[in-house]
Parts: C-alpha cells; sequence; structure tokens
C-alpha cells in the first residue's frame, strides 16, 4: 500500500532557530517526492521537488533530503521566521500511477516570537 | 494568469442545499484535478480531467458528487444534498504532462472552504 508518514505531528520552535522534519514512505515505484508548505486556509505551495538520483535540493532557508535506499526524506528549515508557521506536507509520487499523489498528513510548524 | 484560480473562497450552506465550486487552471495545464482537506489531513484524490476528459474518480466521489470541464478549461465540482461530513476545504490543481520524470508543473489552488451547517 502506497503510505507516506510524517513526524511530529507538530512543532514549536523559536524565531531563530532550525528545525528538521521527517517523512517516511512505502511508495513503490517511486517517481518523486514533493515538499509543499501550507499556510491556514489556503492551498498548498510547492517548495522542492526530488527525484529518485537527488540528495539534496535546496530552496533559500529550505533544504530537502532524500534517501531513496531507505525511503526517508527530511525538510531542515534555518533560521526560522515567524512567516515559516505554517503546515509542511509530504508528497510522493508513484510512476504506475500516472496522476494521482500521495499525501502524508503534514507536520504543522509553529514559529513564536 | 498567475495560477489556479478557485471561487469562492468560502461557502456556508444548509444541508440538503446544493453547491458547486468552480475552478480555473493555469491555461497551458491540460491536466485537472479535485481534492479534499479536512482538517489535520492531507489532501484525498477526488477525482481527475485530461483536456475534458474525466479519467478517473476515486470512491471517495459519491454520487452526489459531479465534476465537468466541459471545453477542458474550467472546471466545476457539484456537491448535491449537502451532508455534514461534507465540510471541508475543497482544492483544486493543475499540471501539464510531466517532462521527464520531475513534473514541476503541479499548482494547487487557495481552495474553497465548505461549512455545511
Amino acid at each position: 500500500k502506497n503510505q507516506v508518514e510524517q513526524s511530529p505531528q507538530s512543532l514549536i520552535i523559536l524565531e531563530g532557530k532550525n528545525c528538521t522534519l521527517q517523512c517516511n514512505y512505502t511508495v513503490s515505484p517511486f517517481s518523486n517526492l514533493r515538499w509543499y508548505k501550507q499556510d491556514t486556509g489556503r492551498g498548498p505551495v510547492s517548495l522542492t521537488i526530488m527525484t529518485f538520483s537527488e540528495n539534496t535540493k535546496s530552496n533559500g532557508r529550505y533544504t530537502a533530503t532524500l534517501d531513496a535506499d531507505t525511503k526517508q526524506s527530511s525538510l531542515h528549515i534555518t533560521a526560522s521566521q515567524l512567516s515559516d508557521s505554517a503546515s509542511y506536507i509530504c508528497v510522493v509520487r508513484n510512476s504506475n500511477s500516472g496522476y494521482a499523489l500521495n499525501f502524508g498528513k503534514g507536520t504543522s510548524l509553529l514559529v513564536t516570537p | 494568469d498567475t495560477g489556479v484560480s478557485q471561487d469562492p473562497r468560502h461557502k456556508i450552506t444548509k444541508r440538503g442545499q446544493n453547491v458547486t465550486f468552480r475552478c480555473d487552471p493555469i491555461s497551458e495545464h491540460n491536466r485537472l484535478y479535485w481534492y479534499r482537506q479536512t482538517l489535520g489531513q492531507g489532501p484525498e484524490f477526488l477525482t481527475y480531467f485530461q483536456n475534458e476528459a474525466q479519467l478517473e474518480k476515486s470512491r471517495l466521489l459519491s454520487d452526489r458528487f459531479s465534476a465537468e470541464r466541459p471545453k477542458g478549461s474550467f472546471s466545476t465540482l457539484e456537491i448535491q444534498r449537502t451532508e455534514q461530513g461534507d465540510s471541508a476545504m475543497y482544492l483544486c490543481a493543475s499540471s501539464q504532462p510531466a517532462l521527464g520524470q520531475a513534473s514541476n508543473g503541479y499548482t494547487f489552488g487557495s481552495g474553497t472552504r465548505l461549512t455545511v451547517v
């Protein structure tokens, strides 16, 4: 069964601190993995997309890693800002699905002053 | 055209009423998707269009739900005889056919928040 598990479910950090969010998946065969940021009441916005051959990809203060062997990914946020408060969703595409994406439940991040 | 547009942003309706949502995808995207998202959950796939053809429907899409994309551009999602369990965020996304493995054209709209009272 194609599953995407994220941890922690929620996280509170102080502004300026770093944090790392985890994503484990069982989706197979693997096509690509995406991290999305979703602000409350808004649609998800893509942060990174990684294919099988990519280990690390950065987008500003966001750095995603992928270990396709262990089927794990992480999203590292550096020097957090209040505006980083959001839900971060890991999404894995099955190369056989053609269209459907497998979504994690997300990690809810709160950055406090 | 700056992205995927959804209308309305919020809808409050009484149980038993019908509602219709609209999605305008990115103009050059021929694929359009509808998802439903409840609080604390990730989006759940509802249905998928390629141009005007509805190619897949999830089991979540009961017979009270119907989606159309008549001219292969905008799409509508109608819910008939709404129930309280239909309360959710309804997200639309669009994409282009993948150019290689990394399809990066998968863009979501801001969603329509439905509340059934």
